[in-house]
């Protein structure tokens, strides 16, 4: 089965700290992975992609099919970046998104 | 403005009341999808769409229907509510296989 774990729910960093925030997945297929973010009181919305290989507000992520994870990261957190994130998974095509339970991003000043 | 639209954003209703959650997309996105957001669960998908007429399962369907008469419209149905659909509801819609889906601003259901 498709699954996507991420193993914090919360995670508070100082700002201008590095910032990991993980995310594993099992697959049996080729997977899309995504990262999405929802700001406060805004709605989700992507911030990567695996395919585009960008950095996005400062936040790059590799997919490692070894380890088969995803995990985001930024060098220097700054306090626009709290949030809630969320691993993703297509499974064919992005109508069939699998989430993860989502790590809420708390960037202390 | 590019966007999905979801009404009502908060709604409290009683167990058993017939409701729909209306969403409306302005991209001409041929699928369409709806997910349930609960704490510790992050988002599970209910049933998606992959064009007018066409729609399908996802992971939790129990207790919904949709429908998807038009190519823009895709409104969620709890025809008998319970209080555990008490969730908060995103709709999103995505212009091809594999790429970024956008979600509406989500409902806030309680049913009590």
């Amino acid at each position: 089965a498709q699954r996507v774990t991420q193993p914090e729910k919360l995670l508070s960093v100082f700002k201008g700290a590095p910032v990991e925030l993980k995310c594993n997945y099992s697959y049996s297929g080729s997977p899309e992975l995504f990262w999405y973010v929802q700001y406060s009181r805004q709605r989700l919305q992507l911030l990567l992609r695996h395919i585009s290989r960008e950095s996005i507000k400062g936040f790059t992520a590799d997919l490692n099919k070894g380890e088969t994870s995803f995990h985001l990261k930024k060098p220097f957190a700054q306090e626009e970046d709290s949030a809630m994130y969320y691993c993703a998974l297509s499974r064919a095509g992005a109508q069939k998104l699998v989430f993860g339970q989502g790590t809420r991003l708390t960037i202390n000043p | 403005e590019a966007q999905v639209t979801q009404n009502p954003r908060y709604l409290i209703t009683v167990t058993g009341k017939k409701l729909t959650v209306t969403c409306s997309q302005n991209m001409n996105h041929e699928y369409m999808s709806w997910y349930r957001q609960d704490p510790g669960l992050g988002l599970r998908q209910i049933y998606y769409s992959m064009n007018v007429e066409v729609t399908d399962k996802g992971d939790v369907p129990e207790g919904y229907k949709v429908s998807r008469k038009e190519k823009r419209n895709f409104p969620l149905i709890l025809e008998s509510p319970s209080p555990n659909q008490t969730s908060l509801y995103f709709c999103a819609s995505i212009p091809v296989e594999g790429t970024e889906a956008f979600f509406g601003q989500g409902t806030r259901l309680t049913v009590v």
